[in-house]
């Protein structure tokens, strides 16, 4: 069966540090990855999909980068983090045929 | 571009009430899927149903039903019976054919008191 792996589950980091979040899919092949961020009292906000290994598409003007290093690793990076950058990260992925999104457990991330 | 809309922000009813959420979407296309997904205070996201725009017959899922109506673009869920596990934040989202990313709304919290 398909699984999905996130880390860390929580982080607090100062304002201007480098931040690195890392997501793996097991038990499937190729499939999309996605990166959203939810929030505080706000809804999910698609940050990053890639459909194929180095194919990194942003959806929105940001402080953060992603790549896809390996067909099932997706990871969402940032040089200094902003305060604004703090938000419950969620990754995700699916198959094709506009399958269900499968949800990481999230990372927590607190900028101070 | 697509748009889903919970106007619910926040929901409170009395443990084995029955209670609606709205979900209401937006989009030009004809081909769509339609979801619900449940976040319970762990965080994680719950994936509860998938509906493709050609179906429009209501589920029914245990205490769980979902009322799918294109003529008022709308796709509320229906718990019945509610029990305080049923507590999390529902999220209604969309996607289209071409196009694998979903669209969610803001979410509906919801609180069951017992």
């Amino acid at each position: 069966s398909q699984t999905i792996h996130q880390w860390p589950a929580t982080l607090v980091q100062p304002v201007g540090s480098p931040l690195s979040l890392e997501c793996t899919v097991e038990g499937t092949s190729n499939p999309n990855l996605y990166w959203y961020r939810q929030a505080a009292g706000r809804g999910l906000q698609l940050l990053f999909y890639s459909v194929g290994i180095g194919q990194i598409s942003s959806e929105v003007p940001q402080n953060l980068s992603a790549s896809r290093p390996q067909d099932r690793q997706f990871i969402l990076s940032s040089k200094k983090l902003l305060l604004s950058d703090s938000g419950f990260y969620l990754c995700a992925w699916n198959g094709q045929g506009n399958s269900p999104l499968h949800f990481g457990n999230g990372t927590r991330l607190t900028v101070t | 571009a697509q748009k889903v809309t919970q106007a619910q922000t926040e929901i409170s009813v009395v443990e084995k009430e029955d209670v609606t959420l709205d979900c209401v979407y937006e989009t030009r296309d004809t081909t769509y899927y339609l979801f619900w997904y449940k976040q319970p205070p762990s965080g994680e996201l719950v994936f509860l149903i998938r509906r493709n725009s050609f179906d429009e017959q209501n589920e029914i899922s245990g205490r769980y039903s979902w009322n799918f109506q294109k003529s008022t673009s709308s796709f509320n869920f229906t718990i019945t019976a509610s029990q305080v596990v049923d507590s999390a934040v529902y999220f209604c989202a969309l996607s289209l054919t071409y196009d694998e990313k979903l669209t969610f709304g803001t979410g509906t919290r919801l609180t069951i008191i017992p």
